[in-house]
């Protein structure tokens, strides 16, 4: 049974500042990782994915993947109020359905 | 683009009573997903269809819970009886290529079912 670990949070940063939000896992066999960001109330959407060991930037957003740690991470950079929302991470092995964490509550105080 | 449709957005209901959701994903998407979402946790699978087939059932709690794909569009998921621990955010989310590793998932805004 593949495992996700998250830090459930609240973790609270200042407007402008570096959120950082760390993951998990424990299939070491897992290929596909995502980040999905959920407004209280909302559904889930997708807003990073990363697929190699290193880094992958999309706007304010960066994955880091470390595969020999089991280890996937997400930087906000100048994080602003709306980006507060939980961030839930996500594994795939294959084709099979993605395996979920429990998320990170992030809140951005301005 | 229509998004992914769920109905209805809310339902109460009390323990040992049966209830029914409803999922029309985004047209031609061939995969279907239910997922469950309890409070402060993250979405838990409950069942993969492809097409009108199943792809994963092995945490949906058979006992008392089905679902079906007739014609590979749109989905019923049932409770049958529920139970208090059922009360949570029912998700249906859908994908275009069920072969990708890095295929997105559309999700619809979700039932909230509160069981008293």
């Amino acid at each position: 049974q593949k495992e996700v670990e998250q830090n459930s949070g609240p973790l609270s940063v200042p407007e402008g500042a570096i959120a950082s939000l760390n993951c998990t896992y424990s299939d070491r066999v897992s290929q596909s990782f995502f980040w999905y960001r959920q407004y209280s109330g909302k559904s889930p959407e997708l807003i990073m994915s990363i697929y190699s060991n290193g880094d992958k930037e999309d706007g304010r957003f960066t994955a880091q993947l470390n595969k020999a740690s089991q280890y996937v991470s997400l930087l906000i950079r100048d994080s602003q109020p709306s980006d507060s929302a939980t961030y839930l991470c996500a594994v795939r092995l294959g084709n099979t359905p993605l395996v979920f964490g429990k998320g990170t509550r992030l809140s951005v105080i301005a | 683009e229509a998004g992914v449709a769920q109905s209805p957005r809310y339902k109460i209901i009390e323990k040992r009573q049966s209830v029914a959701f409803w999922c029309n994903p985004i047209s031609g998407h061939a995969t279907l997903y239910w997922y469950q979402q309890i409070l402060g946790q993250g979405p838990k699978l409950l069942i993969q269809f492809q097409n009108n087939g199943v792809v994963d059932d092995s945490q949906l709690p058979k006992d008392r819970f089905s679902a079906e794909r007739l014609k590979g569009v749109d989905s019923t998921l049932k409770i049958q009886p529920a139970k208090l621990e059922d009360s949570a955010v029912y998700l249906c989310a859908s994908s275009p290529n069920p072969t990708a590793t890095n295929e997105k998932l559309f999700f619809g805004s979700g039932t909230q079912l509160s069981v008293l």
